[in-house]
């Protein structure tokens, strides 16, 4: 089943722990990107990656990073989060940019 | 400034009723756009999308429309139906040195039995 698919779906922890969210695609797809979804400001781009080894900023970037070594991978780094990062995570692929994304089903950060 | 809104943060109609969700945009180099659905618990779903160089696009029971003079797209979604009942995004491409995609806030859509 073609599909984008992100571990954890919850994931509680404190100020300052490292973590790694993952996301993979089967679909081959070129394009991958990170959305955070908080209340009342709709979906908004962390990074976007076009291509293996491309990676850039998209509207909020700081606090995270992450990582293209590999076209199916697209992982999200927060190396030291903070309480303003609990938020709903969405990674997303299409095969192309300027084409429909494929959404995951989200994960769910509390940082405490 | 870029920015995709909505008209309405929520809509309720009837069962068996024609829904249109409106959302306007504000950049005029966008060349794409596209409606999401999301679910409660899920990740937006594609719905149905449209290229700037048209100005309606029909699917199955939903039929986006745009009309670049006032900046302004809609979704219409015929004989809405309970399954209907979720939240819709408009997004908008454009391309900025790389593409980005602008999410407007979305609309919850509550269809009544």
């Amino acid at each position: 089943e073609a599909q984008v698919t992100q571990n954890p779906r919850y994931l509680i922890t404190v100020t300052g722990k490292k973590l790694t969210v993952t996301c993979s695609q089967n679909m081959n797809h070129e394009y991958m990107s990170w959305y955070r979804q908080d209340p009342g400001l709709g979906l908004r781009q962390i990074y976007y990656s076009m291509n293996v080894e491309v990676t850039d900023k998209g509207d909020v970037p700081e606090g995270y990073k992450v990582s293209r070594k590999e076209k199916r991978n697209f992982p999200l780094i927060l190396e030291s989060p903070s309480p303003n990062q609990t938020s709903l995570y969405f990674c997303a692929s299409s095969l192309l940019t300027n084409e429909k994304l494929f959404f995951g089903s989200g994960t769910q950060l509390s940082v405490l | 400034g870029e920015s995709v809104g909505l008209h309405l943060p929520t809509l309720s109609v009837q069962e068996g009723d024609n829904s249109i969700i409106n959302c306007a945009y504000s950049n005029s180099a966008s060349d794409y756009f596209i409606w999401y659905k999301q679910e409660s618990g899920k990740g937006p779903q594609f719905i149905i999308d449209i290229r700037s160089n048209m100005d309606k696009r029909q699917g199955q029971r939903v039929t986006v429309l745009l009309n670049k003079t006032v900046k302004h797209l809609s979704l219409q979604i015929a004989a809405t139906q309970p399954g209907d009942s979720a939240v819709y995004f408009c997004a908008e491409n454009l391309y900025t040195g790389g593409f980005k995609t602008i999410f407007g806030a979305g609309t919850r859509l509550f269809v009544k039995a």
